[in-house]
């Protein structure tokens, strides 16, 4: 099966500095790659996907780039602020209904 | 209103009982999952239904039982509970297996 391997696993940035997480796949079959926001208390929410015809996405101060020779793709937050504190996650899935996460990234932005 | 919403959001009960979590969704997606987030904050499948039908059962243990009734809800069943059943419990649907899952606020489901 696929497995998801997430780093870092916390990350701390000065408020308006870049943030960046890395994650890679094991199975060449997965070809959507979304990346999810979790707030303290709150439930997991998309904020940017790709899939494997694509090998970059932006979208404002977000950004996610895909190597799939490598097997790896990356979250890019720029100019970080205080609200983009939480809890990120990297996923990968393949055509069998299976989603599968990353162990998480916790960021942490310091005013 | 809601997109997916799940019932109840807390869950406090003693090892050997039964429990029930219920989740319904009304984006009119197929496919419907279960998901347990650890202390660890660590996100792992459970369940995957597509059309009400079973399609992955990621090594749960059998005291664990889901039941789709229609595509637009998905119950989870689990007897016996056990101190390490004790997480958060997220139901998520999307329409097909590669786009966005949209989760529910979860269950806290702690056994004392």
């Amino acid at each position: 099966g696929e497995n998801v391997e997430q780093h870092p696993s916390t990350l701390s940035v000065q408020e308006g500095d870049s943030a960046v997480i890395k994650c890679t796949y094991s199975d060449s079959a997965s070809n959507y790659f979304p990346w999810y926001k979790q707030e303290l208390g709150k439930r997991p929410q998309l904020i940017i996907d790709i899939r494997s015809n694509v090998g970059e996405k932006k979208d404002q101060r977000i950004a996610v780039t895909l190597n799939k020779t490598a097997k790896h793709f990356s979250l890019h937050i720029t100019e970080t602020q205080p609200e983009d504190s939480a809890v990120y996650f990297c996923a990968a899935a393949t055509n069998d209904y299976k989603l599968s996460f990353g162990a998480g990234t916790t960021v942490t932005v310091r005013a | 209103d809601t997109a997916v919403s799940q019932t109840p959001k807390y869950l406090v009960t003693q090892m050997g009982n039964d429990k029930s979590i219920k989740c319904e969704q009304n984006l009119g997606h197929d496919t419907m999952y279960w998901y347990k987030q650890d202390s660890k904050k660590f996100l792992k499948i459970m369940f995957s239904y597509n059309n009400k039908e079973l399609i992955i059962n990621e090594t749960v243990p059998n005291r664990f039982s889901p039941k789709s009734p229609d595509k637009a809800h998905l119950n989870l069943h689990i007897n016996s509970l056990e101190l390490g059943d004790s997480a958060v419990y997220f139901c998520a649907s999307s329409q097909g297996g590669l786009s966005e899952a949209f989760f529910g606020q979860g269950t806290r489901l702690t056994v004392v």
